[in-house]
């Protein structure tokens, strides 16, 4: 199985900041990444698909990046509703894997 | 608008069977691969595993695939998820999700349905 390393497992910023969330695969999966939100009694929503491309309806502060191994998520100019949960989600392979998750919170 | 609606999770004893449900709208159900994701009380995320917009192909997480099997009936809109001798590592909010159209991200989850494994 390719596992998914999440860095960091938790976050404080302040609004307004920029933030970057990380995840690490055990080996090359070639763009097959996403990225979702989860904030606090709901159902994770889809953010970011084949590694940089936005979702539809997602906000344009969030972007996506990476290649290879390394992916990342960044957040501009943090908002309050983006407090939440983040996880990367690998598709190249069978079986698919997530990483541990990141949480998201103010300062 | 698109919407997955779980159904038939709860209580259950170590070892017994348990079959969920979920029922799609908004879409044209047959056009998607489906898939199945859980998410533990630690907040862990494992995916369970998928199956083909016809019904012909699944796939599954090598350790869940021997007690649990997904199905679909295109005619009802509906995702199944039958599970066998569960235990208690089983405990976890599940969920019926859509694979997108160009990506086999999930673009679209349902609310989820609580499984809860004890004696």
């Amino acid at each position: 199985d390719i596992q998914m390393t999440q860095s960091p497992a938790s976050l404080s910023a302040s609004l307004g900041e920029t933030v970057t969330i990380e995840c690490r695969a055990s080996e090359d999966i070639y763009n097959g990444l996403a990225w979702y939100q989860q904030k606090p009694g709901k159902s994770p929503q889809l953010l970011i698909y084949n590694a940089n491309s936005l979702h539809t309806g997602v906000p344009s502060r969030f972007s996506g990046s990476g290649s290879g191994t390394q992916y990342s998520l960044k957040i501009n100019s943090l908002q309050s509703e983006d407090v939440a949960s983040y996880f990367c989600q690998q598709y190249y392979d069978y079986p698919y894997t997530f990483g541990a998750g990141t949480k998201l919170e103010l300062k | 608008e698109v919407q997955l609606v779980e159904s038939g999770g709860g209580l259950v004893q170590p070892g017994a069977s348990l079959k969920l449900s979920c029922v799609a709208s908004g879409f044209t159900f047959s056009d998607y691969w489906m898939s199945w994701v859980r998410q533990t009380p630690g907040k862990t995320m494992e995916w369970i595993g998928d199956i083909k917009y016809d019904g012909s192909y699944t796939n599954y997480a090598p350790s869940l695939k021997n007690r649990f099997t997904i199905s679909r009936d295109n005619a009802k809109s509906t995702l199944y998820l039958q599970m066998s001798n569960v235990r208690s590592e089983d405990t976890a909010t599940y969920y019926c999700t859509r694979v997108g159209y160009y990506s086999s991200s999930v673009d679209y989850w349902g609310q989820g349905v609580m499984v809860t494994v004890s004696s």
